[in-house]
């Protein structure tokens, strides 16, 4: 029973390349949501999924877009990395409604 | 989106009691009040989480205020572990946006 798993956990990335942040859950959770983490700064809310199919843009969305490609997985890619997307990412899902969310590990990007 | 504010650092000594305090002045009927901790390098874990009633777990106790505009997450017994960020969430009772605030930086002293 793995929860919520992140792949890949560190990644480099020169201005302009794109990529792909897969999260995957086995908890059979409908909420999934992707976050993001600069440097001693609190977590900022990229973009949610409330159910399969349904995606919603969070506090910081741009330069991002999201899949939820079933229940299990979230993607979050980005088209252009740019030096400001240098962050820790992570992922989270939730249940029924007011039930905790549920963190994955984490994925380093840095972009140079 | 309704807001949480906490203070930005707090101290403690270890073995003693910790008080973390949060505000949530435009609270809603339908928001449940959530904690969570993050220890440093890792994700953020659950905590507790309430909604109008005083709540006990095995790691904190949840203090809610009458008129819900405030709580505070109660450690009983601070340890070296519990050196983290904890942040105090508003979790609408819908398939909604979570917000997270900046949070308290809680440090134990020896």
């Amino acid at each position: 029973n793995a929860g919520v798993t992140q792949t890949p956990k560190f990644q480099v990335l020169k201005t302009g390349q794109s990529m792909t942040l897969q999260c995957a859950q086995d908890m059979n959770h409908n909420s999934m949501y992707w976050y993001r983490q600069d440097p001693g700064m609190g977590l900022r809310l990229i973009y949610y999924s409330a159910s399969e199919g349904t995606t919603d843009k969070g506090e910081v969305p741009n330069g991002y877009n999201v899949s939820r490609l079933n229940k299990r997985e979230f993607s979050l890619r980005l088209e252009s990395a740019a030096p400001s997307q240098t962050s820790v990412y992570f992922c989270a899902t939730a249940g029924r409604y007011n039930s905790p969310l549920h963190f994955g590990n984490g994925t380093r990007l840095t972009v140079t | 989106d309704a807001k949480t504010t906490q203070p930005n650092s707090m101290e403690s000594n270890e073995e003693e009691p910790v008080h973390l305090p949060c505000n949530h002045s435009t609270i809603s009927g339908t928001d449940y009040i959530h904690w969570y901790r993050q220890l440093p390098s890792q994700g953020p874990e659950y905590v507790i989480h309430g909604l109008t009633s005083n709540v006990n777990n095995r790691m904190a106790s949840l203090a809610i205020a009458e008129d819900r505009k405030s709580s505070t997450l109660i450690l009983h017994r601070a340890t070296l572990r519990d050196a983290a960020v904890y942040y105090c969430i508003l979790n609408r009772a819908s398939y909604d946006k979570v917000i997270f605030g900046p949070g308290t930086s809680l440090s134990v002293i020896p």
